[in-house]
């Protein structure tokens, strides 16, 4: 099973800043089928990256995916107040499907 | 567009089962799967398995083979995860979500509740 860490588990940001959210898989995620999902409370996840970098249908270009392998990172170029909430990775080219475990965006 | 609608909130006893509908619509059926994953209060998201809409064919997560069956109905579109043996720290929001290798479009969610 593919475990997925995601670093740091709390970001404290203000609007318009930049974000950088980290995951880290313990063993190379094939063919980069990894995703990124926003969830806000209440609601259910929205993907925003899937293929490491390709963004989803609607998703603004202010959210950006890059890495390979083992390391991936999503980037939230300048804070939008919509934005802050947690942020969940996900690998879905091995069985298991799994997900890291969260990164919250709060507001500073 | 794209939708899938989700059964209302349950309320089962410990030992009880529970079968939980997602209706799809806007899109061709049979051409996806269907994922559930499921989020207990306050934690992250637990894939929990899926199930290919074209031939039934299904994978579960190791933890729950033999307590979960994922079953679809091409004839109204809907797929179905049924969870037995039910036990407190199955409380959880269960999700369907179209599976296109990530999950693109997500019902809103189940709340189940196991309390005696």
């Amino acid at each position: 099973e593919i475990v997925l860490t995601q670093s740091p588990g709390t970001l404290s940001l203000s609007p318009g800043e930049r974000a950088t959210l980290s995951c880290r898989a313990s063993q190379s995620v094939s063919s980069s089928y990894l995703a990124w999902y926003q969830q806000k409370p209440g609601q259910a996840p929205r993907l925003l990256i899937y293929g490491a970098s390709s963004r989803a249908t609607g998703i603004p270009d202010r959210f950006s995916g890059s890495g390979s392998g083992t390391d991936f990172t999503l980037t939230i170029s300048r804070l939008e107040p919509e934005d802050f909430a947690v942020y969940y990775c996900q690998q879905y080219g091995s069985s298991p499907i799994t997900f890291g475990p969260g990164t919250k965006v709060d507001i500073k | 567009q794209v939708q899938l609608v989700q059964s209302g909130a349950e309320v089962k006893k410990p030992g009880a089962s529970v079968k939980v509908s997602c209706k799809a619509s806007g899109y061709t059926f049979t051409s996806y799967g269907i994922s559930w994953v499921r989020q207990a209060p306050g934690q992250g998201l637990e894939w929990m398995g899926w199930i290919s809409a074209y031939n039934g064919n299904t994978n579960y997560a190791q933890k729950l083979q033999g307590r979960v069956t994922m079953t679809t109905d091409t004839s109204t579109s809907t797929a179905y995860m049924e969870l037995r043996s039910l036990r407190s720290d199955d409380t959880a929001v269960y999700y369907c979500a179209r599976r296109r290798g990530p999950n693109d479009y997500w019902g809103q969610g189940t709340l189940v509740t196991v309390s005696s």
